[in-house]
């Protein structure tokens, strides 16, 4: 059974900085793709990143470039986000996802985590 | 970057009826077109990529259709466990957007 399992989420101030994590089992995470995607509270879903099998290339929506990091590690089955200068429009609860079928430049996605709450506050 | 626009925003429907929601890609996406499901309080389920392809387990009165820039999703019979809001997703090209979402609730 594929499970995604997200954890490192909470409470932090403006400027401030977390490591989520996405622990994988149930599959072999080494040969999927995987993204990171976020829903403020009562907004809609929200791409945030994604990362390649082997983690050697990563894509990013705009507004979190030069701020947010995605790897992996492939030998632990785990990914990460390290989410650093949050702002208060970051506050959302993140979820990691198993990429499904890919075009040349996308993937969709059929497994989801249960997700992390961040929370962006002073 | 594609915008994804999708109509209705929310629905109203009786347990059996035919609903049919649509996903407008603001350029052509080919079948790069996702459907995905979020029950209240609950994280996203996925339902249909390429456009018509059903995710193992979900039940065949889920159907995906389109091509280029207009989708639809089709719940051929509503069911009380169907409510949920539902987003479609573009995977043509980075940045992956979502459309808006469509509330689905029973009368």
């Amino acid at each position: 059974e594929v499970q995604l399992v997200e954890s490192g989420g909470g409470l932090v101030q403006p400027g401030g900085s977390l490591r989520l994590s996405c622990a994988a089992s149930g599959f072999t995470f080494s040969s999927f793709a995987m993204s990171w995607v976020r829903q403020a509270p009562g907004k809609g879903l929200e791409w945030v990143s994604i990362i390649t099998e082997s983690g050697d290339f990563t894509s990013y929506i705009d507004s979190v470039k030069g701020r947010f990091i995605m790897s992996r590690d492939n030998s632990k089955n785990t990914l990460y986000l390290q989410v650093n200068s949050l702002r208060v429009e970051d506050t959302a609860v993140y979820y990691c996802a198993r990429r499904w079928r890919c075009s040349r430049n996308g993937c969709s996605h059929d497994f989801w985590g249960q997700g992390a709450l961040v929370t962006v506050s002073s | 970057d594609i915008q994804m626009t999708q109509f209705p925003s929310s629905l109203s429907a009786s347990v059996g009826d035919r609903v049919t929601i649509t996903c407008r890609a603001s350029q052509g996406i080919s079948e790069y077109l996702a459907w995905v499901q979020q029950k209240p309080g609950k994280a996203p389920k996925s339902l249909i990529s390429a456009a018509s392809t059903l995710q193992s387990g979900v039940p065949s009165n889920f159907s995906g259709s389109g091509s280029g820039t207009e989708f639809t999703l089709t719940i051929s019979s509503l069911q009380p466990e169907d409510v949920a809001t539902y987003y479609c997703q573009q995977y043509y090209n980075y940045p992956l957007t979502f459309g808006g979402g469509t509330k689905v609730e029973i009368k």
